[in-house]
């Protein structure tokens, strides 16, 4: 069973341009997640969806970043407009649903390490 | 607001000398408590759940354990491989699936 899959595992942009990231879920996991990771910090929540909706966007900042989950294919975290201090490491997580599982434990992708130079 | 801090910073430890790692929260309606292990370049790594105080759950040479205001993370006879950050996170609020509060991690270091 693959775990949460993350790409690109390395970005780098320019400021000024867009960064998108991609999550693919745990096989038959339905809640996505997105954390970020400043250099020597924890993990920030940013954002939870399941399919087709934002559920909370609270740790989301309210200007360039959006975040989408949907029906077909994987998450995508937008970031228009980058700038020096968006560089990071990004994480996604996913979880099975909670009422055939019973379980509420999210399960960590690689990340995706953006540089903006 | 939804608190969590975890205590050493950062901890170096000989091969074998066992030692314990403190999480302490402070949340409205704990839903669950999670210990995650982070290696440099890494995602987390899912290591165990506590639900309710007094809940106790072991993996080789871990085990956590919960109380109403903290949770440790006791480790026995480490090896050179258990060097890692370790993270404390807590779910919390009344719904069933909702966000991770992390904590700022135990940088753990064991020396041959």
């Amino acid at each position: 069973n693959a775990g949460v899959m993350q790409n690109p595992r390395h970005l780098v942009r320019r400021r000024g341009q867009e960064a998108r990231l991609r999550c693919s879920p745990m096989k038959g996991h339905s809640h996505v997640y997105w954390y970020r990771q400043l250099p020597e910090e924890g993990l920030k929540f940013m954002v939870y969806l399941q399919k087709e909706n934002i559920i909370d966007e609270s740790g989301m900042p309210k200007e360039r970043f959006s975040a989408e989950f949907p029906k077909e294919g994987p998450s995508i975290l937008r970031i228009q407009q980058v700038v020096r201090g968006d560089s990071a490491a990004y994480f996604c997580a996913s979880s099975p649903p909670i009422l055939t599982s019973g379980r509420n434990e999210q399960f960590f992708g690689p990340g995706t390490r953006l540089t903006v130079l | 607001e939804d608190q969590v801090t975890q205590s050493p910073e950062a901890l170096r430890l000989q091969e074998g000398e066992s030692s314990s790692l403190n999480c302490s929260y402070t949340v409205s309606g704990l839903r669950g408590l999670f210990w995650y292990r982070q290696d440099p370049g890494k995602g987390p790594e899912f290591l165990f759940t506590l639900y309710s105080a007094g809940e106790e759950k072991e993996k080789e040479r871990l085990k956590a354990t919960l109380t109403k205001k903290e949770s440790f993370l006791h480790i026995t006879a480490p090896k050179p491989e258990d060097s890692a950050t370790y993270l404390c996170a807590v779910q919390a609020g009344y719904s069933s699936a909702s966000k991770i509060i992390f904590g700022s991690g135990t940088r753990l270091s064991i020396r041959p």
